[in-house]
C-alpha cells in the first residue's frame, strides 16, 4: 500500500465548477501535511499548508482529519489556470530524516472553458 | 530572489557515462534533498543532507552519490548512469525543522532536470 493515495483524474471540469481532492496517507504519526501544485512537469510549488482545524485561502479550502487519515483540497468558482496537477503530501514525525516529503501520484486537474 | 537551480536542464547521455547535476540554493537553507519523479511512482526521495558533510539515503539510492561540501551546494552524481536513470529529476531545499513550526514548513523545489540515459 502507498503511504500516500489519491486518485489520479484526470478530473475534467467547466470554468466556475466547485471540485474536491481526496487523499489518504497510511502513517499515523505524520506531522504535517500539505498541498503541491505542479504545472506541465514543472517543479511542485506549495499551495497550502493543511492545518488540523482546516483552512482556507481564497477559493481553496483543506481539510485534515486525523482520525480518518484523511486529506481534502475543495477549489471553488475553477479557473482556467487552475488546470495543474495537485499533490497530496505528508511529512512524518520521529525520523532522524525531518525534511522528509512523502507525495502522492497526483490528481490532474484540467478546467475547460 | 529567492531559488533553487538546478544544471543541466536537459541532458541525453549513454549508459555508463558519468554526470554530474548541480544545485544550488541562496537561501542559506540547512536541508537539501533530491527527488525522482516519474509516471505511476510519484516523487521518491533519492538522498537527502541535513546540513554540511551530513548526508544519508533516501527511498531509491542506489545508482547515486551526492556531496554536501557547502551548504549552498548538492550535487548529484551519477557515476555510471543505467536506463533506469532516466527521470526528471528535483532538487529541493528548506530550512531544518527546528527552527520552524511544522505548519510553516515549506521546501523549495529545483526547476528540475531531465534526464535521458540511452
Amino acid at each position: 500500500r502507498k503511504e500516500v493515495e489519491q486518485d489520479p483524474g484526470p478530473f475534467n471540469v467547466p470554468e466556475g465548477a466547485t471540485v474536491a481532492f481526496n487523499c489518504t496517507y497510511s502513517n499515523s504519526a505524520s506531522q504535517s501535511f500539505f498541498w503541491y501544485r505542479q504545472d506541465c512537469r514543472k517543479e511542485p510549488k506549495l499551495l497550502m499548508s493543511v492545518y488540523s482545524s482546516g483552512n482556507e485561502d481564497g477559493r481553496f479550502t483543506a481539510q485534515l482529519n486525523r482520525a480518518s487519515q484523511y486529506i481534502s483540497l475543495l477549489i471553488r468558482d475553477s479557473k482556467l489556470s487552475d488546470s495543474a496537477t495537485y499533490l497530496c503530501v505528508v511529512r512524518s514525525r520521529g525520523s532522524s530524516n525531518t525534511g522528509k516529503l512523502i507525495f502522492g501520484q497526483g490528481t490532474t486537474l484540467q478546467v475547460k472553458p | 530572489e529567492a531559488q533553487v537551480t538546478q544544471n543541466p536542464r536537459y541532458l541525453i547521455t549513454v549508459t555508463g557515462k558519468k554526470l554530474t547535476v548541480t544545485c544550488s540554493q541562496n537561501m542559506n537553507h540547512e536541508y537539501m534533498s533530491w527527488y525522482r519523479q516519474d509516471p505511476g511512482l510519484g516523487l521518491r526521495q533519492i538522498y537527502y543532507s541535513m546540513n554540511v558533510e551530513v548526508t544519508d539515503k533516501g527511498d531509491v539510492p542506489e545508482g547515486y552519490k551526492v556531496s554536501r561540501k557547502e551548504k549552498r551546494n548538492f550535487p548529484l552524481i551519477l557515476e555510471s548512469p543505467s536506463p533506469n536513470q532516466t527521470s526528471l529529476y528535483f532538487c529541493a531545499s528548506s530550512k531544518a525543522q527546528s527552527s520552524l513550526p511544522g505548519f510553516r514548513y515549506e521546501q523549495y523545489f529545483g526547476p528540475g532536470t531531465r534526464l535521458t540515459v540511452t
